[in-house]
Formats: C-alpha cells, structure tokens, sequence
C-alpha cells in the first residue's frame, strides 16, 4: 500500500495562473518532505522540501505547505510558466532514511 | 556538483539473464537507493542502503538483491530477469540530512 499518495494524475493552468499540486501521506513517522521534478528520460530534481516542524517554506516561484494533522502537503507554482510543464513527485522521508515517492502529477502550463 | 552515474542508459536482456545495474556517487554520500519508475505507480522503492555492506529493503525487492561493497557504489542485481521487470531503473544518494539526488536512469527492455 502507497504510503504517499498523488491522487491527481494530471494538471493543466494557463500560464501566469497558479498551479496548486496536492499529495497525502500516511505514515506519521514522516519527518521531512520534498517535491522534485521530472523530464522525460531525465532522473528527478529536487525543488523544494519541508521539515514536519514547519507548515511552509518559499523559495521564489515555489511553496510549499504541510498540514500535519491532515498528513497532506501541497506545492503552489506562481505564477506558472511553461517550462514548469513536467512530472512532480512528492516525496517523504521515514524514520530510517528511507524515501517513499508518490505516483507524480503531470503538469501541462499553457501559454 | 552531486553527480551520480549509472552504469548505462538503456539495456535490453533475455528472460532468465542475470542483469547488473551499478551505480556511482562522487559526494560521500551516506545513503544510496534503487527505485523504478513505472507509469502509474510513480517511484517504487526497491532497496535502500544507509551505510557500507548494509541494505533494507523497499517495497517492492522481490526478484531483486543489492550490493554495497564500498560507499559509493550501489549495485542492483536481477538474479532472473522477468519481463515484469521491464522498466526504468533510477538510482539515489543523499547525505542523511538532505534529500536523494538522481542518476539519469536505465531503461531495461526485458525480451
């Protein structure tokens, strides 16, 4: 059973709009958790994490936003931009430095 | 510049061959893992390794072992390659305190 979950398999947004990313965990053991992003035929790349002793951390264009009571994390993109098109991967690490990875979004940005 | 190189790009075996798939991290990391990327099912974690000759496994070893002999070198190995096990094949290091940083991938083609 997934312990990370993306339940959206895809995201279209027009560019200049926000892209509002969503993904759920169920383990409580989780301590720290990050996004990455995919191109075709290219390993992940990290973008942005957060620590469970935080709810949100910015880094220019990306947030992210961790609500420990609902074991739900969010990553907002503003504004979207079309090379923001790619495959996101929310990841969470467990108590033996193992990383569990969810199923990924497709997010297309639209000019 | 983390860098993490796999042994090759794209691979195509028998059923029934045994496969190595090595990988290779320059940073001293800790921490090295295998996932595989399959469409759908986003990354699964096969075996992780958090110290020299020592190995957990993922979610999803069986068909699989794993070999660390020295700490940057992480060796996934197909004891009998099956063609459920055609994939993309992505290696992982990371300090203990960061998150993993991805080699390009292998894209094994099981026949």
């Amino acid at each position: 059973d997934q312990q990370v979950k993306q339940n959206s398999p895809s995201l279209s947004v027009q560019e200049g709009r926000i892209s509002i990313l969503n993904c759920d965990y169920t383990n409580s053991m989780f301590d720290y958790f990050l996004w990455y992003k995919k191109y075709p035929a290219e390993g992940p790349t990290f973008l942005i994490s957060i620590s469970s002793i935080k709810d949100k951390n910015e880094d220019g264009r990306f947030t992210v936003f961790l609500n420990k009571s609902a074991k739900h994390l969010s990553l907002h993109i503003v504004p979207s931009q079309p090379g923001d098109s790619a495959v996101y991967f929310c990841a969470a690490r467990g108590g033996n430095n193992d990383m569990r990875f969810g199923a990924g979004t497709r997010l297309t940005v639209k000019p | 510049d983390v860098k993490v190189t796999q042994s090759s790009r794209y691979l195509v075996k028998r059923t029934g061959e045994k496969v190595f798939l090595e990988c290779v991290q320059d940073m001293d990391h800790e921490n090295m893992f295998w996932y595989r990327q399959d469409p759908g099912l986003g990354l699964r974690l096969i075996y992780f390794s958090y110290d020299v000759k020592m190995k957990e496994k993922g979610d999803i070893p069986e068909g699989y072992s794993v070999s660390r002999e020295k700490k940057e070198r992480f060796s996934l190995i197909l004891e009998s390659a099956s063609t459920n096990q055609t994939s993309m094949y992505l290696c992982a290091s990371s300090l203990r305190s960061s998150g993993p940083y991805f080699g390009p991938g292998t894209r094994l083609t099981v026949t």
